[in-house]
């Protein structure tokens, strides 16, 4: 089955710096690659996510890039702010008939003021 | 509000007995799938249904049942409850089971903890 890893753990940032968070999965068939932010206490909310036909997309602050070939992607948030706080999973769909996601363990990103 | 509810928020049982956790889905969707979240983990597949049948599982053991009813909600039922059980349970409904589509609606989980 699929295997997501994802890089780093945790994440500690200044208000207003870049964060990157990185994926590797393990199923080249994988064709859906969302991010999802889960507040402490709340449930797992999509934030972007990305189809095997793009390279890049992009939502004001939040951007995915994918690169097929060494089967890893990667989140950015630009300009972070103190609420951006959380812990985000990446997640893929494998190819195998039905749609569910496996998750990456998480990453805890934490901005300072 | 994303519509998937799911109860109870939070439950204590003890080790050998049976739980039984309950997700209405966000309206029209036809799929819900379980996840179990231990602290400091990622999401891990239990199974999906679709349209009333089991649609995948997970590497869970049998102990692990659920049903969809013909509204779409759900039930995920554990026996002979394990200390490891413990965890966040997650209820994710869909608009259809089919591959790499439709963006996974979460509840806000049920917490079990198992003494």
């Amino acid at each position: 089955g699929e295997n997501v890893e994802q890089h780093p753990s945790t994440l500690s940032v200044q208000e207003g710096d870049s964060a990157v968070i990185k994926c590797t999965y393990s199923d080249s068939a994988s064709n859906y690659f969302p991010w999802y932010k889960q507040e402490l206490g709340k449930r797992p909310q999509l934030i972007i996510d990305i189809r095997s036909n793009v390279g890049e997309k992009k939502d004001q602050r939040i951007a995915v890039t994918l690169n097929k070939t060494a089967k890893h992607f990667s989140l950015h948030i630009t300009e972070t702010q103190p609420e951006d706080s959380a812990v985000y999973f990446c997640a893929a769909i494998p190819i195998s008939g039905y749609s569910t996601l496996t998750f990456g363990k998480g990453t805890m990103l934490l901005v300072s003021p | 509000e994303t519509g998937v509810t799911q109860s109870p928020t939070h439950l204590i049982k003890t080790r050998g007995q049976q739980v039984t956790l309950r997700c209405s889905s966000q309206s029209g969707h036809n799929t819900v799938s379980w996840y179990q979240q231990a602290l400091g983990q990622g999401p891990q597949f239990i199974f999906q249904y679709y349209r009333e049948e089991e649609n995948g599982r997970g590497n869970f053991p049998p102990r692990f049942s659920g049903l969809q009813f013909p509204n779409y909600s759900s039930e995920l039922n554990v026996n002979a409850l394990e200390l490891d059980d413990s965890a966040l349970y997650l209820c994710a409904s869909s608009l259809t089971g089919g591959i790499g589509t439709g963006e996974l609606f979460f509840g806000e989980g049920s917490r079990l903890t198992v003494l």
